[in-house]
């Protein structure tokens, strides 16, 4: 079957516009994940949902940033004027759910974006 | 914040060695886990392991888990070339929570 997949692959932006960044879960899989990773450093964790629902959205690092999540499936992460900060590989993940972490995470390959 | 943290940084042998990585955290968990990232793209999961557990083996991976010295540790026996990747733990310590991520351990295995 599918794994995840992200689109754009790669994204390259001008300071101050807006992005959308997709992401296309497996199927049936309830919890999704968003992770951004700069150059040479950790997964730095963005926001996560449960279904619809996003319980925890304390990752978002600043109001720039909304994500959402429509029929329990795709999810797409916005990023209003962008600044050049901002360029990183954002990484998406979904598991079957999202209780204590017990499910493996699968990963999409990714979108990088660049903020010129 | 980062909730692990791997232990070298960087790591670099040759083939047939073996790799050990560690991780440290801060707060008590559920659970552990150990993903490989080749290239700075998408995760690879390879092992899960329970905060009641100390070992688990998976193939030519260990990994131990010590809650009271809140640290774990991944072992790559007899590495090869293809093993070359980044390696990353990552603790879930709540209910309904995500994971949180270390920085990783690149390793580096030549022929």
């Amino acid at each position: 079957g599918a794994g995840v997949s992200q689109s754009p692959s790669n994204k390259v932006t001008e300071k101050g516009k807006d992005v959308e960044l997709r992401c296309d879960p497996i199927s049936g899989h309830t919890a999704l994940y968003w992770y951004r990773q700069s150059l040479g450093q950790g997964l730095e964790f963005l926001i996560y949902f449960q279904g619809n629902s996003a319980p925890d959205k304390s990752g978002l690092p600043s109001d720039r940033f909304s994500a959402e999540r429509t029929g329990g499936s795709v999810s797409t992460l916005t990023i209003q004027r962008t600044q050049q900060e901002d360029s990183a590989v954002y990484l998406c993940a979904s598991s079957l759910d999202v209780q204590a972490g017990e499910n493996e995470q699968f990963f999409g390959p990714g979108t990088r974006l660049t903020v010129l | 914040s980062q909730q692990g943290e791997e232990d070298p940084q960087a790591l670099s042998i040759q083939e047939g060695e073996n790799a050990t990585m560690n991780c440290s955290y801060k707060t008590s968990i559920n659970n552990l886990q150990w993903y490989r990232q080749n290239s700075g793209r998408g995760l690879v999961h390879l092992i899960l392991i329970r905060s009641n557990e100390r070992e688990k083996h998976s193939g030519r991976l260990r990994v131990t888990l010590d809650t009271s010295k809140k640290s774990s540790s991944l072992l790559i026996t007899a590495s090869r070339a293809a093993d070359t990747a980044s390696y990353f733990c990552a603790t879930a310590f709540g209910a309904g929570t995500a994971l949180i991520f270390g920085k990783g351990t690149t390793l580096s295995v030549s022929s």
